[in-house]
């Protein structure tokens, strides 16, 4: 079973750029999330989709973060425009529709200076 | 709010010995736990989980603890390998919300030879 995809692993913009990160979760998985994590600190849910319907987006900074999951697959996350306290990891992660085989990807790794 | 604490940001600790790895949580809704491991440059990946109607979970060398009434759980690494060198990271899933993780800080563990 091949697992989450996710691209591009690293990326550096300047501050007030846009960037987009895109995900390809495992197979039949129903629910994507979308996490950012800042260094220190734990993996903090921005967003779930379900299928390609918005489950929460209670933590997303909708002023400048967008997510869509278009055809119930893969999905984008966009930041636009970037600030510096937004460099972190941003893990994307599926699961079944009632949990099972949660899994996440390797991340994608932004640096805004 | 940090909801879910891992108050040792690392740990130490020599090959065969045990290793342990604690986690409380302030959310009473919580009802299901989970902990996972993280590689450098790599996403967490699942390693064991608790429901809370259990106080002892096993796997192998991994066994997870939980204390409903302290609001805590560890998790004990028997006997500790090199190879368990990495983050660890304790999480937890409200009732009802099926899927949504809420992380711990994470707890950095280096098994020395």
């Amino acid at each position: 079973e091949a697992g989450v995809a996710q691209s591009p692993r690293y990326k550096i913009i300047e501050k007030r750029q846009s960037v987009a990160f895109w995900c390809n979760p495992i197979s039949g998985h129903a629910t994507l999330y979308w996490y950012q994590q800042i260094l220190g600190q734990g993996p903090k849910l921005l967003i779930q989709f379900q299928n390609n319907g918005v489950v929460d987006d209670s933590q997303l900074p909708k002023d400048r973060f967008s997510a869509e999951r278009l055809k119930g697959v893969d999905s984008t996350l966009k930041i636009q425009p970037a600030k510096l306290e937004d460099s972190a990891v941003y893990l994307c992660a599926s699961s079944h529709r009632d949990f099972t085989g949660y899994t996440f990807g390797s991340g994608t790794r932004l640096t805004v200076v | 709010d940090q909801q879910v604490k891992q108050n040792s940001p690392s740990l130490s600790v020599q090959e065969g010995r045990i290793s342990i790895l604690n986690c409380d949580y302030t959310n009473s809704m919580f009802d299901y736990f989970l902990w996972y491991k993280k590689y450098p440059a790599e996403g967490p990946t699942f390693l064991i989980s608790i429901s809370s109607i259990k106080d002892k979970n096993e796997d192998g060398r991994f066994t997870v603890f939980l204390n409903k009434s302290a609001k805590h759980l560890s998790l004990h690494i028997v006997p500790s390998q090199p190879g368990d060198s990495a983050v660890y990271f304790c999480a937890a899933i409200p009732t009802g919300t099926a899927s949504k993780l809420t992380f711990g800080t994470g707890t950095r563990l280096q098994v020395t030879l």
